[in-house]
């Protein structure tokens, strides 16, 4: 596709369940982020992949939360024992170098009950 | 560690009126810096962004920004608002010293009345 692609954009899920959330950058885009909107708030850095190096997880905040990309293509964000606190919109965004800007997803909006 | 300010939650202006939304910065070494613009329930757009040159940057819609090194700022700037600027709108910073992660502001409301 044209764009970057989030799926699912709606989950509703249990407190304790593990969820998992999926990220398509636009191709040929080396860098990949994810960011946490809670309602009503500004982006929260959680994860950031370049390539080939090791990523940038100084954002995650807790262990419940990991994150894996194959190579310069799709993402996932895990969030594992899901709490109440975790309800947001997860939102992916690629890019195609340092100085360029980033393109986003429409996200997936979390809501843990 | 760096790190962006933006410190108006909410501007209101009057349609026609020029429009500036703040926003300061901090990082060690040279900064990249960005705005971006969020309607009511989609996405964010990539409104404009400095790297290097000429400190008047300008962008999508109408937009500019001047990057002022001595005040650490990056303030958005319109010479005339029009209703349909009311969104939300983020400035975000990377500092090319500590590799490409991207910070965001808290974010400003802009709210444009007729």
């Amino acid at each position: 596709g044209a764009g970057v692609s989030q799926s699912p954009s709606n989950k509703v899920t249990e407190k304790g369940k593990d969820v998992e959330l999926r990220c398509d950058p636009i191709s040929g885009h080396t860098a990949l982020y994810w960011y946490r909107q809670r309602l009503g708030q500004g982006l929260e850095f959680l994860i950031y992949f370049q390539g080939n190096s090791a990523p940038d997880k100084s954002g995650l905040p807790s262990d419940r939360f990991s994150a894996e990309r194959t190579g310069e293509s799709v993402s996932t964000l895990t969030i594992q024992r899901t709490q109440q606190e975790d309800s947001a919109v997860y939102l992916c965004a690629s890019s195609t170098e340092h100085t360029g800007e980033l393109f986003f997803g429409e996200g997936s909006r979390l809501t843990v009950l | 560690a760096q790190s962006v300010a933006q410190p108006e939650d909410q501007v209101n202006v009057a349609e026609g009126n020029p429009l500036t939304v703040k926003c300061t910065y901090s990082v060690s070494g040279n900064p990249y810096l960005f705005w971006y613009v969020q309607y009511p329930n989609r996405g964010l757009q990539f409104l404009l962004k400095y790297i290097t040159g000429d400190n008047l940057v300008k962008g999508s819609y109408g937009f500019e920004a001047e990057f002022n090194k001595s005040q650490t700022s990056f303030h958005l700037k319109k010479p005339s608002a029009l209703v349909s600027d009311s969104a939300l709108y983020f400035c975000a910073v990377r500092d090319n010293n500590q590799g490409g992660k991207l910070i965001f502001g808290q974010g400003t409301e802009l709210s444009v009345k007729p």
